[in-house]
């Protein structure tokens, strides 16, 4: 079983539809959470970085975590043609220090 | 302030030639992970250095290795290359301040090197 599971899709919304990507992870020591979106070709660009339980917002971008049910969300509001990419979620924790372990990744694409 | 930077961007060789990446972290930015990134296993984590060591390894064969340099640049090398070597090798950086609760901090990572094995 993998340490953190994430629906491969790929997704397809239309423009301004609320996207949820979520992932869930199974190792109880990950206490930090990343959201990366990475473009055709391109690499990994940092969206979101949480440490706790909660949510937390940036523009159009909430990230939520649940450690309780180890469970860990992205939502994008009034998504864009430009969101089309593919989206990563990423974890780590103190007994793995800079060791990131990903997500399969989303494929995502917002229709005009 | 510039991001991380990979050269080449590209490069294609031959089964069992070696091969020499290189990364210029974020500037300040002390920690390098490199990752490999493929259509069927995803990124998968290398190593990673910090003050020219190797603070932590990934499950990868000896044919794999690194160095750091004091300006905190990063090479890897993959040596006997294999048609499976064939993926993007991502770099990130991070600013690794002490404090336990950024540990692991943040990662920024590079564009990629895509590596081609024929």
């Amino acid at each position: 079983q993998k340490e953190v599971e994430q629906d491969p899709g790929p997704l397809s919304v239309p423009e301004g539809a609320i996207v949820s990507l979520n992932c869930t992870y199974s190792n109880s020591a990950f206490q930090y959470f990343m959201w990366y979106r990475q473009y055709s070709r391109k690499g990994p660009e940092l969206l979101m970085y949480t440490y706790s339980s909660g949510n937390k917002e940036d523009g159009r971008f909430t990230a939520q975590v649940d450690k309780s049910s180890k469970y860990i969300s992205l939502f994008i509001r009034d998504s864009q043609p430009s969101d089309s990419a593919t989206y990563l979620c990423a974890t780590n924790g103190e007994t793995s220090g800079s060791r990131l372990t990903f997500g399969e990744g989303t494929q995502l694409t917002v229709n005009p | 302030k510039a991001g991380v930077t990979q050269t080449p961007r590209y490069l294609i060789k031959t089964r069992g030639q070696q091969v020499t990446l290189s990364c210029s972290p974020i500037s300040g930015h002390r920690s390098v992970s490199w990752y490999q990134q493929t259509p069927g296993q995803g990124l998968q984590f290398l190593f990673e250095y910090f003050s020219e060591t190797q603070r932590n390894k990934g499950n990868f064969p000896g044919r794999f290795s690194g160095r750091q340099f004091s300006n905190s640049r990063s090479e890897m090398n993959v040596s006997t290359l294999e048609l499976g070597d064939s993926a993007l090798y991502l770099c990130a950086s991070s600013l690794d301040n002490r404090d336990s609760h950024l540990r692991g901090g943040e990662q920024y990572f590079g564009p990629g090197t895509r590596l081609t094995v024929t």
